[in-house]
């Protein structure tokens, strides 16, 4: 059964710091590896999806890599800022339910000014 | 991208009773589903609604505690019933355009707590 951590739980940084979130997951056979924002009182905000076949996703300020064999990924975040605040959610596509995402408990960041 | 709204945004129920979630996406998508988030906890599937046919469901989670219909490529209904305070939780509906390979997009979510 896909097991998805995430650590840190939480994370508190200065402005302006560079920042890596980082998400593991049991079970390689994966379709895509997705991160998510969420925050309080909202939905899910997709930031970044990376397929199986791909190493990694740059989209402004945000990257993410995938380590397939190793069953890793990382999100790279440059200069923080304080509305990056949020619980970062990683989630895998396992294929499973035609599309079905298997989530990490998430990592609360917050940005200082 | 999709964007997707849910209603209501929250409610506050009675044991015993039901409660209906609504989902509507602004254009028509392959799939869609139904997550909830527990307090404290991340997301978990409770089913993949399917237009025109009964929903599958995961483990753990039945058709008569959680009826989902799909009646179109754009819209769903996810309904709580006999509620307890076990099911106090954030319910989210998503979509996804080619399934499996796709981003998926969320909902708000549904804020239920049931006293």
């Amino acid at each position: 059964k896909q097991e998805v951590t995430q650590i840190p739980a939480a994370l508190s940084v200065p402005e302006g710091e560079n920042l890596v979130l980082n998400c593991s997951f049991t079970d390689s056979a994966i379709y895509n590896l997705q991160w998510f924002r969420q925050d309080p009182g909202k939905g899910l905000t997709s930031l970044l999806l990376i397929q199986s076949s791909q190493r990694e996703q740059t989209s402004g300020r945000l990257n993410a890599s995938l380590d397939k064999s190793s069953g890793r990924s990382t999100l790279y975040i440059a200069a923080s800022q304080p509305g990056d605040s949020a619980t970062y959610l990683c989630a895998v596509g396992d294929g499973g339910s035609q599309g079905n995402l298997i989530f990490g408990k998430g990592t609360k960041l917050s940005v200082k000014p | 991208s999709a964007v997707i709204s849910q209603k209501p945004s929250r409610d506050i129920c009675q044991r015993g009773t039901s409660l209906t979630i609504q989902c509507q996406v602004d254009s028509q998508v392959t799939m869609m589903f139904w997550y909830r988030q527990q307090p404290g906890q991340s997301l978990t599937l409770i089913a993949t609604a399917n237009q025109g046919s009964e929903a599958t469901y995961e483990s753990g989670f039945v058709i008569d505690k959680f009826p989902i219909s799909r009646p179109n490529l754009t819209f769903s209904t996810l309904t709580v019933s006999n509620m307890s305070p076990e099911d106090s939780s954030i319910y989210l509906c998503s979509a996804t355009g080619q399934g499996a390979t796709d981003t998926q997009y969320f909902g708000p979510g549904t804020r239920l707590t049931v006293l």
